[in-house]
């Protein structure tokens, strides 16, 4: 079936304006994470959704990142006035179930970069 | 909390020689480890994890609890094993459910 799909995989934005990173999970995966990759940095986790639970949002690096899950399916994280320091990487990955085996699968990425 | 450290950003070898990413975690108990792949233009994705015991392209990884390791391994490594790996660390159930990733090595492997 299909993957995990995020949409768009290239942002251009300028510093100051908010924007919005989409994921579509697989169907039927439970758990969905967002991570932050920056070069010299690895992953760096966001925030995390298990089903119908309350978020963990310990990743968040500040008040102007947010996420939400629709649905228990797709999400939507929100950057808003973004800073240059906001260019990286925005990985969705999905999950089935909590054990501590399920590998994580990822999506393409998108590509944010703040002129 | 657990952590992850790959102390080499970079490594790089010939076609045909050994490979080894060193891996280190920080955490008290029994961890469940895995280490993934990402290449050239393509999505992150699982290479292989501790508890399959399995050897995947090659590569293997052992756990050592009392060094705390989870080095990946590979005795003659291909071009195609050019790639950005990440270690990463989950803990069982009553814990975390977010694996924590190490910084990556880049591994360059020369013709």
């Amino acid at each position: 079936g299909a993957g995990v799909s995020q949409s768009p995989s290239n942002k251009v934005t300028e510093k100051g304006k908010d924007v919005e990173l989409r994921c579509d999970p697989i169907s039927g995966h439970t758990a969905l994470y967002w991570y932050r990759q920056s070069l010299g940095q690895g992953l760096e986790f966001l925030i995390y959704f298990q089903g119908n639970s309350a978020p963990d949002k310990s990743g968040l690096p500040s008040d102007r990142f947010s996420a939400e899950r629709t649905g228990g399916s797709v999400s939507t994280l929100t950057i808003q006035r973004t800073q240059q320091e906001d260019s990286a990487v925005y990985l969705c990955a999905s999950t089935s179930g909590r054990g501590g085996n399920s590998p994580l699968h990822f999506g393409n990425g998108t590509r944010l970069t703040v002129t | 909390a657990q952590r992850v450290t790959q102390p080499e950003k970079l490594l790089s070898v010939f076609k045909g020689a050994p490979v080894e990413l060193k891996c280190n975690y920080s955490y008290s108990g029994s961890p469940e480890l895995f280490w993934y792949v990402q290449y050239s233009r393509q999505r992150l994705q699982l290479l292989l994890r501790h508890i399959s015991r399995e050897s995947i392209k090659g590569f293997t990884a052992d756990l050592n609890k009392g060094e705390t390791s989870f080095h990946l391994k590979k005795p003659f490594a291909q071009e195609e094993d050019s790639a950005m790996y990440y270690c990463a660390l989950k803990v069982p159930p009553g814990g975390s459910y977010i694996p924590t990733f190490g910084r990556g090595t880049s591994l360059i492997v020369h013709p």
